[in-house]
């Protein structure tokens, strides 16, 4: 069964860079699966960020599309997430996800990340 | 691309059935049967309940139910149970440049 796990800084500077890896295990980041990003500010709703397929291919959300790159590394069966210019609006707790066809089905457990000085 | 749209809160009773709506447009929910359906409780990260409209995950209780008219989808929870004290979220594929929106998110409540 695969499994998905987040890992990256906790708190991140106003208009700096915010970077974090899932790492896969379980299974291999190569199947047929598109990787994703999702994202969730302090009690509010979920947002779909992006999604990567092994290839390299990418499809992001329009409203992050300029800020927002997701990179996958087959040789450490992980993916990656940046964006950049980021603001307190950023604040989230970021998920990385498994899509299988046209729904999530396997989450990470979340990592907070707050954007403060 | 707006949030689908879903009621801020449901509440039943302990073997009661409660619905919770999902509303979008022909460019996803009506579009297309590619609705999915997660369960999320304080802390914890969504569930995976519901995928294509009405399909069950394995593992999943058959007391979940979803289906969709229109360009509305719905799920459904019978025999309710204490455990169901959650928020659960609708998402679709969509037609926009969006490619997947959840919607706004259901507190359902356990009486």
């Amino acid at each position: 069964q695969v499994q998905l796990r987040e890992s990256g800084p906790g708190l991140v500077n106003p208009s700096g860079t915010l970077s974090l890896t899932c790492a896969v295990s379980g299974g291999s980041i190569s199947s047929t699966n598109w990787w994703i990003w999702i994202r969730q500010p302090p009690g509010k709703g979920l947002e779909w960020i992006g999604e990567i397929f092994h290839s390299g291919n990418t499809n992001y959300n329009p409203s992050l599309k300029s800020r927002v790159s997701i990179s996958v590394d087959k040789s450490k069966n992980r993916f990656s997430l940046r964006l950049r210019s980021v603001t307190a609006a950023d604040t989230a707790v970021y998920y990385c996800a498994k899509r299988g066809k046209y729904a999530f089905d396997i989450w990470g457990q979340g990592t907070m990340v707050t954007v403060s000085s | 691309q707006s949030a689908l749209t879903q009621p801020a809160s449901v509440s039943g009773s302990p073997g009661q059935s409660i619905t919770i709506s999902c509303t979008g447009t022909s460019s996803d929910v009506g579009g297309y049967n590619y609705v999915s359906w997660y369960q999320q409780h304080p802390g914890k990260a969504p569930k995976f309940m519901i995928y294509d409209v009405s399909n069950r995950p394995s593992g999943v209780s058959n007391r979940f139910s979803g289906s969709k008219s229109g360009n509305t989808a719905s799920l459904t929870i019978s025999g309710l149970q204490a455990e169901d004290e959650a928020d659960y979220y609708c998402s679709s594929y969509t037609s926009s440049s969006s490619f997947y929106v959840f919607g706004t998110g259901t507190k359902v409540t356990v009486l």
